[in-house]
């Protein structure tokens, strides 16, 4: 069965940083493209970044160039999403979630809470 | 970036009743070299994550009821479902995945009547 699991959210001050990972199990970690997608009620669904089955291609929306870095973990069935220079507008649920190469996400982790405010 | 328009964005509805949505894309979604549009469709149901119904717009993914049904091609898309299930109460989201940025519609919102 697969399974994503997300951590490492909470409540942070505007200008602080915060490290979400995201767990993987039950599929074949490194074949699959990894991205954060997040969700306000407002927004909505937004993309927030990709990155490639190998980690060496990475794609991120303009909001949150320069200061939003996705990674990941092979070895560790892993991805990360390094948040620095956190705005309110980043407020969101973030969730992890899974695609072949050119294909749609086809599975979503639970989503962890991102609050950012003083 | 592609904006991805949905409507209605809500829509009442009765158990067994067909219902049709509507998602349009700035941009054609279809990819001349393949002949494939890249859109999907997403069901998310209170407070769980979005889970994939249909990609390449038309293809439903494994374990999907053929209740529901994607149709459309090039800036205009629609989600049928045949016959409405008390466990189809859900929005339902369109999502291009032709370039970055990757984005979603507004979203449908399925309520009982």
């Amino acid at each position: 069965e697969v399974q994503l699991v997300e951590s490492g959210g909470g409540l942070v001050q505007p200008g602080r940083s915060l490290k979400l990972s995201c767990a993987a199990s039950g599929f074949t970690f490194s074949n699959y493209g990894m991205a954060w997608v997040r969700q306000t009620p407002t927004k909505g669904l937004e993309w927030v970044a990709s990155i490639s089955t190998g980690g060496g291609d990475t794609y991120s929306r303009d909001s949150v160039k320069g200061r939003f870095t996705i990674s990941r973990d092979n070895a560790k069935n892993t991805q990360y999403l390094q948040m620095d220079s956190l705005r309110s507008e980043d407020t969101a649920t973030y969730y992890c979630a899974t695609y072949i190469t050119g294909k749609a996400f086809d599975y979503w982790g639970q989503g962890v809470m991102v609050t950012v405010s003083s | 970036d592609i904006v991805m328009t949905q409507t209605p964005s809500s829509q009442a509805v009765s158990a067994g009743e067909k219902v049709t949505m509507s998602c349009k894309s700035s941009q054609s979604l279809l990819y001349n070299e393949n002949k494939k549009n890249y859109l999907a469709w997403y069901q998310q149901k209170p407070g769980q994550s979005p889970k994939l119904l249909i990609y390449w717009a038309s293809t439903r993914e494994s374990g999907v009821p053929d209740r529901f049904i994607g149709s459309g091609s090039g800036t205009d898309f629609t989600l049928t479902i045949s016959s409405v299930q008390a466990e189809d109460l859900a929005v339902y989201y369109c999502q291009h995945y032709y370039n970055f940025p990757r984005t979603f519609g507004g979203g449908t919102k399925l309520e009982l009547k």
